[in-house]
């Protein structure tokens, strides 16, 4: 039982390119998010899918865009990598039910560092 | 803008002690309340829910939640070295689409 996979773990990017980041659950999730964490900052949501479908943007979208690929799939896309853009990128999934006790809280990957030099 | 606040620490207790983490939050319409343990250079693993006013406990970890003071807590008893980490917490509503989560405490246990 993988969870959820994250890759690249390790990417090195001039200013200007472009990337994808590609994660993939196997839980059977139907919510799957794109968080940033800084030092300092705590982790930062950029978007996230509800489910199948659907995307929405989080709290940082700007400078990314994402593609829900079918259930189990969710990639981040870099279309023109800033040096604010180094961080660390975690992939996250999780059920979810009705009422308070409806988010049951979230599984991430390992995680993709990223440096834009 | 809402927020949940923690204290970065670090926080170090000698082992078998009790840590006492806290965090606060901005946002009254939150519902679900989640501590997440991260070791260095890892990923964030979720160890504790909670959804109502009061304690859980689960092994030597026990959540507290006070929602009139806008409050959560964590407790580890018997503090092992292996707890040494980052703990998040974090809050969402229902359906947790945009949980928020805190900085992060450092917590060291000494040996």
């Amino acid at each position: 039982n993988a969870g959820v996979t994250q890759t690249p773990k390790f990417q090195v990017l001039k200013t200007g390119q472009s990337m994808t980041l590609q994660c993939a659950q196997d839980m059977n999730h139907n919510s799957m998010y794109w968080y940033r964490q800084d030092p300092g900052m705590g982790l930062r949501l950029i978007y996230y899918s509800a489910s199948e479908g659907t995307t929405d943007k989080g709290e940082v979208p700007n400078g990314y865009n994402v593609s829900r690929l079918n259930k189990r799939e969710f990639s981040l896309r870099l279309e023109s990598a800033a040096p604010s853009q180094t961080s660390v990128y975690f992939c996250a999934s999780s059920d979810r039910g009705t009422g308070p006790s409806g988010n049951y809280g979230y599984t991430f990957g390992s995680g993709t560092r990223l440096t834009v030099v | 803008q809402k927020e949940v606040e923690q204290n970065s620490g670090p926080l170090s207790v000698p082992e078998g002690a009790i840590a006492s983490l806290n965090c606060t939050y901005s946002d009254r319409g939150s519902q679900s309340f989640f501590w997440y343990r991260q070791y260095s250079g890892k990923s964030p693993e979720l160890i504790m829910s909670i959804y109502s006013n009061g304690d859980k406990e689960d092994g030597r970890f026990t959540a507290q939640l006070n929602k009139a003071s806008q409050y959560v807590s964590l407790l580890i008893r018997d503090s092992q070295p292996s707890d040494s980490a980052t703990y998040l917490c974090a809050g969402g509503g229902t359906g947790g689409f945009k949980t928020i989560f805190g900085a992060g405490t450092r917590l060291f246990v000494k040996a």
